[in-house]
């Protein structure tokens, strides 16, 4: 079975500009997440999703960050512009509520890199 | 103060020691609680849940007390793939919300 699959996995780009992330979780989980992820710290959740529904959006920023999910599947994440304390790993997640467990399966992770 | 707490480390130990990590956490409502791993530069991964009446699986063993609102994990007969930092993790609410604490960096040494 496939994991989470997150595209790219590394991004540079200059303050100021935009940048987007892609996720697609595993397959029949309807439930996905964002997490941002310092260095040296741990992951903190930026939004969760119930199918295409943000039930969850707290911790986003909405200046400047957005998020999409629109056929409860693949989910994009948006930074427009980006600025220098954004260099992070955004990590995407999912889970099934189908079964008892309710673990969290990560991706693998996109690096950004604001200079 | 953060809502899972943990000592960054790193835990520095040669091969065959016996390890233990501890996290605190703030939230009383607090329903469920887990160990993650993370690899250097990898994604985390689910190690353990943890219950009320203490689990192991096979080398580790993880206890909570929910009075104290502390939890830990002990690593048996350390071995050098167990290097990797240790995610404190509780879930509270319904929803499935995950807070993270900041890792425990261990280091096992030949």
């Amino acid at each position: 079975e496939a994991g989470v699959v997150q595209s790219p996995r590394y991004k540079i780009i200059e303050k100021k500009q935009p940048v987007a992330f892609w996720c697609n979780p595993i397959s029949g989980h309807n439930t996905l997440y964002w997490y941002r992820q310092n260095l040296g710290q741990g992951p903190e959740l930026l939004i969760r999703y119930e199918n295409e529904e943000a039930v969850d959006d707290s911790q986003l920023p909405k200046d400047r960050f957005s998020a999409e999910r629109l056929k409860g599947v693949d989910s994009t994440l948006k930074i427009q512009p980006a600025e220098l304390g954004d260099s992070a790993v955004y990590l995407c997640a999912s889970s099934s509520q189908g079964g008892v467990s309710y673990e969290q399966y990560f991706g693998p992770g996109t690096r950004l890199t604001v200079t | 103060r953060k809502e899972v707490e943990q000592d960054p480390g790193p835990f520095n130990v040669p091969e065959g020691a016996t390890v233990a990590f501890n996290c605190t956490y703030s939230n009383s409502a607090s329903q469920s609680f887990f160990w993650y791993r993370q690899d250097c530069r990898k994604e985390p991964k689910l190690l353990m849940s943890v219950y009320s009446s203490g689990n192991e699986d096979g080398r580790f063993t993880a206890q909570l007390n929910r009075a104290s609102q502390y939890i830990s994990l002990l690593i048996r007969d350390s071995k050098l793939s167990d290097s990797a930092t240790y995610l404190c993790v509780v879930k509270r609410g319904a929803g499935n919300m995950l807070t993270f604490g900041g890792g425990t960096r261990l280091m096992v040494k030949p």
